[in-house]
């Protein structure tokens, strides 16, 4: 157990649905990261939040959002999904905000849209 | 935009010898760089970092070389152990992103 726990580890979904992934950060980290995995793919970087405020923003589609809450855990919404959008997701945490020490990352969620 | 880059998609090293992992990089910002190994059906573990201003660092079986020149590291292990399969994530941070390769698959045959 790596201390971050993500929920649920699979969704199978229906493209144009919308679903809510979620990460509670490993304890005492104020950084969370979403990362998303596609088949055989690197990790590629979607968003950052540091202490509930958007940090850092990557490749990630409008259809896609994500919050850091007061409590630190951390959602990503994806909606009106798509075919392509069968991915594994990570979320990632840090004590600090540039990762520099290293991230620990959840397990996953695999996401599936048939 | 491949700022970090792993063109070996897989590597096959007997037991015993060294592996060494490759990564090339485009971005000059980068403060640091990370190596993380992943198993199948568990999230990437850190595994050793190195700083822009070094050139190697080491942490007993595993050593990372950063080349700045070429803008290229490596990571080295030895010797290499069947749980030493896995594959291997390089990437780069710097300006509150961190940036992965596409990762490399290390198989270690006994």
């Amino acid at each position: 157990d790596s201390g971050v726990t993500q929920t649920p580890k699979h969704l199978i979904t229906a493209t144009g649905q919308r679903v809510t992934l979620r990460c509670s950060p490993r304890s005492g980290d104020l950084s969370v990261y979403w990362y998303q995995q596609s088949l055989d793919q690197g990790l590629q970087f979607l968003i950052q939040y540091y202490n509930g405020e958007e940090r850092a923003k990557g490749n990630i589609l409008e259809r896609f959002s994500a919050q850091q809450f007061p409590d630190l855990h951390s959602e990503l919404n994806l909606s009106s999904l798509e075919l392509g959008d069968s991915a594994l997701y990570f979320c990632a945490s840090s004590v600090e905000g540039q990762g520099i020490y290293g991230y620990t990352f959840g397990s996953g969620t695999r996401l599936t849209v048939v | 935009d491949q700022q970090v880059k792993q063109n070996s998609p897989s590597l096959s090293v007997q037991e015993g010898r060294i592996s060494i992992l490759n990564c090339d990089y485009t971005n000059s910002m980068f403060d640091y760089f990370l190596w993380y190994k992943k198993y199948p059906a568990e999230g990437p573990t850190f595994l050793i970092s190195i700083s822009s201003i070094k050139d190697k660092n080491e942490d007993g079986r595993f050593t990372v070389f950063l080349n700045k020149s070429a803008k290229h590291l490596s990571l080295h292990i030895v010797p290499s152990q069947p749980g030493d399969s896995a594959v291997y994530f390089c990437s780069g941070t710097g300006g509150f992103k961190t940036i992965f390769g596409a990762g490399t698959r290390l198989f270690v045959k006994a």
